[in-house]
């Protein structure tokens, strides 16, 4: 079956802290690469997204991530964290010959310390 | 320009009980669906429509029913609901459901199920 992995359920870290999170997923054939975040109390926003070309994608508020198609990995990183990036984060993904299944990872919960 | 609408904000039911959780949007997206939030499990995807009178399942249809009459409105039914069905509904759209156009989400719909 196809799945999206998050391998980390929380994260605590500290202000200016660097921040990776890990997403896998196990389709095959080419896919779409999303990442969504939901501050507190707030609905799910778009962070970032790859469709195709280079694989280092940025996104907004400092983020990117990096696609290896070999790992079948989309990693979301932040060289140093602030207070306001607490929140969930979930990686998702989508066939790009499928229409309407986008997938979701189970999301990370991060937490930064002041 | 509202967006994504969905109401009601919470709604608690008895068990057997039926009702609707209204969707609409206002910016003409072709792609709506309905997610699940539960914790530990991210988003699954309920049911979601490429356009007015299609419609079709997703990961966890049973207990659901969906219908698009128009562009604007996608309405989830709850037949009978069950604790189960306890969780955060969000509604999302998006121009295509192709993949490569962003999901917009509500606001969400807390629903307590006793």
């Amino acid at each position: 079956a196809q799945s999206v992995s998050q391998h980390n359920h929380h994260v605590i870290l500290s202000e200016a802290a660097s921040l990776e999170l890990g997403c896998n997923y196990s389709y095959g054939g080419t896919v779409n690469l999303f990442w969504y975040v939901q501050y507190p109390g707030q609905h799910l926003q778009l962070l970032l997204k790859y469709f195709s070309g280079d694989p280092l994608v940025k996104g907004i508020k400092g983020f990117e991530a990096e696609f290896i198609k070999s790992k079948f990995s989309f990693n979301l990183r932040k060289p140093s964290v602030q207070w306001s990036d607490t929140a969930e984060y979930f990686c998702a993904v989508t066939r790009t010959d499928s229409w309407g299944k986008l997938q979701f990872g189970a999301g990370t919960q991060v937490v930064v310390t002041p | 320009n509202a967006g994504v609408t969905q109401t009601p904000k919470f709604q608690v039911l008895k068990t057997g009980q039926s009702m609707t959780l209204q969707c609409a949007q206002d910016m003409n997206h072709e792609y709506m669906s309905w997610y699940r939030q539960d914790p530990g499990m991210g988003l699954r995807l309920i049911h979601y429509s490429v356009g007015a009178g299609i419609t079709d399942q997703g990961e966890v249809p049973n207990g659901y029913n969906v219908s698009r009459s128009t562009t604007e409105d996608f309405p989830l039914r709850l037949l009978s609901a069950a604790p189960s069905q306890t969780s955060v509904y969000f509604c999302a759209s998006s121009v295509t459901g192709t993949g490569n156009s962003p999901l917009h989400f509500g606001n969400g719909t807390r629903l307590t199920v006793t």
